[in-house]
C-alpha cells in the first residue's frame, strides 16, 4: 500500500507556543488529507478535511483559528496547533487519499504533550 | 447521516481460536465501501480488509474474512487461528462512494490470550 509519513511522532511543547505537524504522502498524490484527534481508548475524531490548494473544511466544534491546516501541495499537509494549552494534549493522526484509491492511508500519528 | 456501530467494546479470544467482531452501519446510499482497520499499541492504523458494497462475495485476506450482509447492514470480521499479534483495537469504517471521508465506529479492543 501507499506510504504516508507523519512527523514528528512525539512532541512536547510549552503552553502558549505553537507546534506544527507534517503529513506527507511519499509515493502518491493525495488530493485529500484528513486530520484526526484521538483521545485515549476512543475512536478517531475527524477534525478537518483538506484539499490541495483550497481552504480546509472543519468539523463542527473544531476551532479553525486554533488548528491551522495548510495543504499547499499534493504531497504535504500541515496542522499547526496555535497557542497550545494542556487540554490540546492528544494523539493526532493524518490520513491521505486520492480518487484513484478507495482506501485511505494513515500516518504514524503524533503524540502532543503540552506542559 | 451515516453511522457505524460496534456493539462490543471488548472481546477476548484464546490463541489459535476464532473470534468474530460485530459492526452494523446505517446508510441510504447504494455505492459505498466498508473497512476494518487494526490499531495495535503502536497506534498505527492498518487496513485489515475492505468490502465494496456492490460485490456480493465476502472479502477474505488470509486469516481475516468478513460476513457482509447488505440487507441487514451488517459487516462482521472473523479472525481465524488468532495470534498474539492480532491483539489490538479494531475499527469498522464506512465510506460513501461519492466522498473520501471515513466514518468510524467506536472500536473493539481485542485481547488474545496465550
Amino acid at each position: 500500500g501507499a506510504v504516508v509519513s507523519q512527523h514528528p511522532s512525539r512532541v512536547i511543547c510549552k503552553s502558549g507556543t505553537s507546534v506544527k505537524i507534517e503529513c506527507r504522502s511519499l509515493d502518491f498524490q493525495a488530493t485529500t488529507m484528513f486530520w484526526y484527534r484521538q483521545f485515549p481508548k476512543q475512536s478517531l475524531m475527524l477534525m478537518a478535511t483538506s484539499n490541495e490548494g483550497s481552504k480546509a473544511t472543519y468539523e463542527q466544534g473544531v476551532e479553525k483559528d486554533k488548528f491551522l491546516i495548510n495543504h499547499a501541495s499534493l504531497t504535504l499537509s500541515t496542522l499547526t496547533v496555535t497557542s497550545a494549552h494542556p487540554e490540546d494534549s492528544s494523539f493526532y493522526i493524518c490520513s491521505a487519499s486520492s480518487r484513484a484509491n478507495t482506501e485511505a492511508f494513515f500516518g504514524q500519528g503524533t503524540r502532543l504533550t503540552v506542559v | 447521516a451515516q453511522t457505524v456501530t460496534q456493539s462490543q467494546p471488548e472481546m477476548s479470544v484464546q490463541e489459535a481460536e476464532t473470534v468474530t467482531l460485530s459492526c452494523t452501519y446505517d446508510t441510504s446510499e447504494s455505492d459505498y465501501y466498508l473497512f476494518w482497520y487494526k490499531q495495535p499499541p503502536s497506534r498505527q492504523m492498518i487496513l485489515v480488509i475492505r468490502q465494496e458494497a456492490y460485490k456480493q462475495q465476502n472479502a477474505t485476506e488470509n486469516r481475516f474474512s468478513v460476513n457482509f450482509q447488505k440487507a441487514a447492514k451488517s459487516f462482521s470480521l472473523k479472525i481465524s487461528d488468532s495470534q498474539l499479534g492480532d491483539a489490538a483495537m479494531y475499527f469498522c469504517a464506512y465510506k460513501w462512494g461519492g466522498s473520501e471521508k471515513l466514518v468510524f465506529g467506536k472500536g473493539t479492543k481485542l485481547t488474545v490470550n496465550p
